[in-house]
C-alpha cells in the first residue's frame, strides 16, 4: 500500500528567502509522485509532477522537486519566496491504480513580509 | 473549456436532508473521482468511476451513493446528511485513455463546501 507523510504540518518563512517543503512516500512500486496547491477557499492546483524520467522536476511558478529513491523523498523547494505563495501544499503519491491519489496532510506556507 | 465543474459552491443541509452534489467535465476523460477534504487534513476518496456505468467505493463511501450515466457527468448523492459529512467534496478527472502519456495527473475542481446542521 501506498502512504505519503509531510513532516511538517506549517512552515514558516521570509519573503525573498528559500522555501523548504517536506515529502516521504512509501510505495511498492515505482509510483508518480505530485506536489498539488491549495489557496485558501479555492481548488486544487497541481505544480509539478515526477514520473521516473528525470529526478529533478521543475514545476510552475518557480517550484521544484527532487526525487530520491535512497531516501524515498520529493522534497519541494523554491529559491526564493513570494507572497502570493502563502497556501496549502499537498505531497500525493499514485502507482497508476484506477483508485486514485494518496494524499499527504498538507503543509500550510506562511510567507512572513 | 470548463474543465471540471462543480455545484452548488456552498450548501447548509439539516439532518436527515438528502442532496446531489454535482460535477460535470468537458475533458473527454474517463476515470472520475470524489474526494472529501476535512480541516487539517488531505483528501480522502468516496467513490471512483472509470467509465460510464462503472463506479466503484473507495476509502470512505459509507453514507453516499454516486452513478455514472455518462461520460461528461458524475453526481454525488447524501441520502441521510449526518454532520460527520461537513466537508469540502471535490470531484477530479483523469485521463486514462490508451495511448495517451498523462494518465496519473487529476485535475480538480473548485470544489463544494458542505455543512450539515
Amino acid at each position: 500500500a501506498q502512504s505519503v507523510t509531510q513532516l511538517d504540518s506549517h512552515v514558516s518563512v521570509s519573503e525573498g528567502t528559500p522555501v523548504l517543503l517536506r515529502c516521504n512516500y512509501s510505495s511498492s512500486y515505482s509510483p508518480s509522485l505530485f506536489w498539488y496547491v491549495q489557496h485558501p477557499n479555492k481548488g486544487l492546483q497541481l505544480l509539478l509532477k515526477y514520473t521516473s524520467a528525470a529526478t529533478l522536476v521543475k514545476g510552475i511558478n518557480g517550484f521544484e522537486a527532487e526525487f530520491k529513491k535512497s531516501e524515498t523523498s520529493f522534497h519541494l523547494t523554491k529559491p526564493s519566496a513570494h507572497m502570493s505563495d502563502a497556501a496549502e501544499y499537498f505531497c500525493v503519491v499514485s502507482e497508476g491504480g484506477a483508485d486514485g491519489l494518496t494524499f499527504g496532510k498538507g503543509t500550510h506556507l506562511i510567507i512572513q513580509p | 473549456n470548463a474543465g471540471v465543474t462543480q455545484t452548488p459552491k456552498f450548501r447548509i443541509l439539516k439532518i436527515g436532508q438528502s442532496m446531489t452534489l454535482q460535477c460535470t467535465q468537458d475533458m473527454n476523460h474517463n476515470y472520475m473521482y470524489w474526494y472529501r477534504q476535512d480541516p487539517g487534513m488531505g483528501l480522502k476518496l468516496i467513490y471512483y468511476s472509470v467509465g460510464a456505468g462503472i463506479t466503484d467505493k473507495g476509502e470512505v463511501p459509507n453514507g453516499y451513493n454516486v452513478s455514472r450515466s455518462t461520460t461528461e457527468d458524475f453526481p454525488l448523492r447524501l441520502e441521510l446528511a449526518a454532520p460527520s459529512q461537513t466537508s469540502v467534496y471535490f470531484c477530479a478527472t483523469r485521463g486514462g485513455l490508451a495511448g495517451v502519456l498523462d494518465t496519473d495527473t487529476q485535475y480538480f475542481g473548485p470544489g463544494t463546501r458542505l455543512t450539515v446542521l
